[in-house]
């Protein structure tokens, strides 16, 4: 059973760009949440898919825009980048809505 | 407001010691409470969740509703405790888990 993997592992963008970070679910899992963890602080919630349907969204801009696919992976893109945006950025799968989250190791999002 | 209030940022205890991590929360309704834990360079996951009422590695955690609290506690703490701790909170609906802003427990030899 593969675990949930994210790529890339660490990306330096500037401001104003636009950003995609990927997320590849658990096997069996048909549900993705995405987080923004910022320095010194715990994981804030994005959205959530489930079955390639948004199922929900945490106070962030519409600047910040998801997918999840047949298969269940998702991307998280992010655009007009601000300097704030910098943070780890991590992904969790479940198996469905209300199920165990299993979070994968993020990616480093540095906005220069 | 929904919100997760983990008072103590660092939590310093020796080994041997009970460790108690505070963890406060604000919703309207009946939430799900859990806590998980991030070891050194390894991922977030999962320890408990209160509807289980499993004692993990040692640790259990009961919800107060009246004082709105789900403390995490270990009546002897071991040196391999020492990492990050999260409780968080999933409201009606489930699908959105509001995090606290962590501890930090090092447990001392």
């Amino acid at each position: 059973e593969t675990g949930v993997t994210q790529s890339p592992t660490h990306l330096i963008k500037t401001r104003g760009q636009q950003v995609t970070l990927r997320c590849s679910s658990q096997s069996g899992h048909n549900t993705v949440s995405w987080y923004q963890q910022a320095l010194g602080q715990g994981p804030q919630f994005i959205f959530q898919y489930y079955r390639e349907e948004e199922n929900g969204r945490g106070n962030f801009p519409p600047r910040f825009s998801g997918l999840q696919f047949p298969n269940y992976s998702s991307e998280l893109n992010v655009n007009a980048l601000e300097l704030d945006d910098s943070a780890l950025y991590l992904c969790a799968s479940s198996a469905d809505r209300y199920n165990e989250q299993f979070f994968g190791p993020g990616t480093r999002l540095t906005v220069l | 407001a929904q919100r997760v209030t983990q008072p103590e940022k660092l939590l310093s205890v020796f080994k041997g010691a009970p460790v108690e991590l505070k963890c406060n929360y604000s919703y309207s309704g009946s939430p799900e409470l859990f806590w998980y834990v991030q070891y050194s360079r390894q991922r977030l996951q999962l320890l408990l969740r209160h509807i289980s009422r499993e004692s993990i590695k040692g640790f259990t955690a009961d919800l107060n509703k009246g004082e709105t609290s789900f403390h995490l506690k270990k009546p002897f703490a071991q040196e391999e405790d020492s990492a990050m701790y999260y409780c968080a909170l999933s409201g009606t609906g489930g699908f959105k888990t509001i995090f606290g802003a962590g501890t930090r427990l090092f447990v001392k030899a």
